[in-house]
């Protein structure tokens, strides 16, 4: 089963400035089966990425995607004040669905 | 509009029984695999189950295996849980989730979502 470790835990900036948010799996994975999703405080997962690099229906192109193999990130080129929320990352594999622990962008 | 609505949740005594329900709109249910994820309070995600389109494949989470049971009505729109044996860890807000495949790319995830509805499990 694959594990994903996601890093920083929590993670505080300001808006304006670029965030980095890493996924690692324990082991290699194919990247089309790595997609992230932005969740707020009482609401829904939003889907944000799909395939590791492809962004969803809506979503602005501050956000971006990357990675293969172990390591995936998620950028925010520049932060908006909406954008402060947990973050996901999921894989698809061996007909099971696995989320990383997420990780808190919270205003500094 | 394309959505999902859960319903069902409630307070239930462990090892009690709850059936969770998901009404789907504005799209063609019959043509997507559909999935249950969960939420215990202050937690991540947890994904429990999912089910192909017509209901022929299953797949649970080892922690429901043979207490959970997903499965779906095409001619309703509808997905439903099927909880028993419900343990305190168990609580969670539960959301039905649209399972999106496209198989030529390798691309899987959930790209549509209810709000979710709670279980509580408790005596």
């Amino acid at each position: 089963e694959i594990v994903l470790t996601q890093s920083p835990g929590t993670l505080s900036l300001s808006p304006g400035e670029r965030a980095t948010l890493s996924c690692r799996a324990s082991q290699s994975v194919s990247s089309s089966y790595l997609a992230w999703y932005q969740q707020k405080p009482g609401q829904a997962p939003r889907l944000l990425i799909y395939g590791a690099s492809s962004r969803a229906t809506g979503i602005p192109d501050r956000f971006s995607g990357s990675g293969s193999g172990t390591d995936f990130t998620l950028t925010i080129s520049r932060l908006e004040p909406e954008d402060f929320a947990v973050y996901y990352c999921q894989h698809y594999g061996s007909s099971l669905y696995t989320f990383g622990q997420g990780t808190k962008l919270e205003i500094k | 509009e394309v959505q999902v609505v859960e319903s069902g949740g409630g307070l239930v005594q462990p090892g009690g029984s709850l059936r969770l329900s998901c009404a789907a709109s504005g799209f063609t249910f019959s043509s997507y695999w559909m999935s249950w994820v969960r939420q215990a309070p202050g937690k991540g995600l947890e994904w429990v189950a999912t089910i192909k389109q017509d209901g022929s494949e299953k797949y649970y989470v080892d922690s429901v295996k043979g207490r959970f049971t997903i499965s779906r009505d095409n001619a309703k729109n509808s997905l439903y849980l099927q909880m028993n044996s419900l343990r305190a860890e168990d609580t969670a807000v539960y959301y039905c989730a649209r399972d999106r495949r496209i198989q030529l790319m390798y691309y899987y995830y959930m790209d549509v979502w209810g709000k979710g509805t709670t279980v509580t499990v408790s005596s």
